[in-house]
């Protein structure tokens, strides 16, 4: 149980499109999903929390306008790179809220989505 | 804030000997926390967390830590590794942000090599 799916697993896009990424709860209902973005050999920076019909919490330095995050529904939540540019290719990765295990929430990890800009 | 440190980025080690990933924390509430394996290209594995109870946490692939209150530390250790546990490895904390509602942060990660 517990798996997050990310769509598509790949992406090459030209400068100035926009291109979007769908992270799904595949078994559970989410109520919380995150996106994170991860540069090459370095950590996961988290860009965003994502709550099942409200707007998304924005980190700090992360523009909204340039990164769309839609969560429709309690399994489905997209991120849309907007007018992409070469600085914006990098590891997307997306992570569900499972709900309270132990007094804690627990995230499951999708695959990530590899974004290459040319 | 919460942060996380770890303080090795590559760690080299032959195979079936032991290794430890270090990990050190700093935060003001309830800690929890976790470690992560990352194979190329993929996202990321649950290997172990702590919630309560037991300072001894046993994971998956052979893998422990032990949460060291008085250190602030949460260190991975594997008593033989294989060629196979070659990774990048995430220590992370969480920090309730809403009710019902967690964020983890990420220490910088540690490639462990397992060298034949």
């Amino acid at each position: 149980g517990a798996v997050v799916s990310q769509h598509p697993s790949w992406v090459i896009c030209k400068s100035g499109t926009s291109v979007k990424i769908e992270c799904r709860s595949l078994d559970f209902q989410a109520t919380t999903m995150f996106w994170y973005r991860q540069f090459p050999k370095q950590s996961l920076m988290l860009m965003a929390t994502s709550n099942e019909g409200s707007k998304a919490t924005y980190e700090q330095g992360v523009e909204k306008d340039k990164f769309l995050i839609n969560h429709a529904s309690l399994t489905l939540s997209t991120l849309t790179v907007t007018s992409a540019h070469p600085e914006d290719s990098s590891f997307y990765i997306c992570s569900a809220d499972t709900g309270t295990s132990g007094g804690h929430n627990e995230q499951f990890f999708g695959p990530g989505t590899r974004l290459t800009v040319l | 804030a919460q942060s996380v440190t770890q303080l090795d980025s590559q760690v080299p080690v032959f195979e079936e000997a032991p290794v430890e990933l270090r990990c050190n924390y700093s935060s003001s509430v309830s800690v929890y926390l976790f470690w992560y394996v990352q194979y190329p290209n993929q996202g990321l594995q649950l290997l172990l967390k702590y919630l309560s109870g037991s300072t001894l946490v046993k994971g998956i692939n052979g893998f422990e830590a032990e949460f060291n209150k008085s250190q602030t530390s949460f260190h991975l250790r594997k008593p033989s590794v294989h060629i196979s546990d070659t990774a990048e490895y995430f220590c992370a904390v969480s920090e309730r942000i809403e009710a019902g509602s967690y964020q983890l942060t990420f220490g910088k990660g540690t490639k462990l090599s397992v060298i034949p």
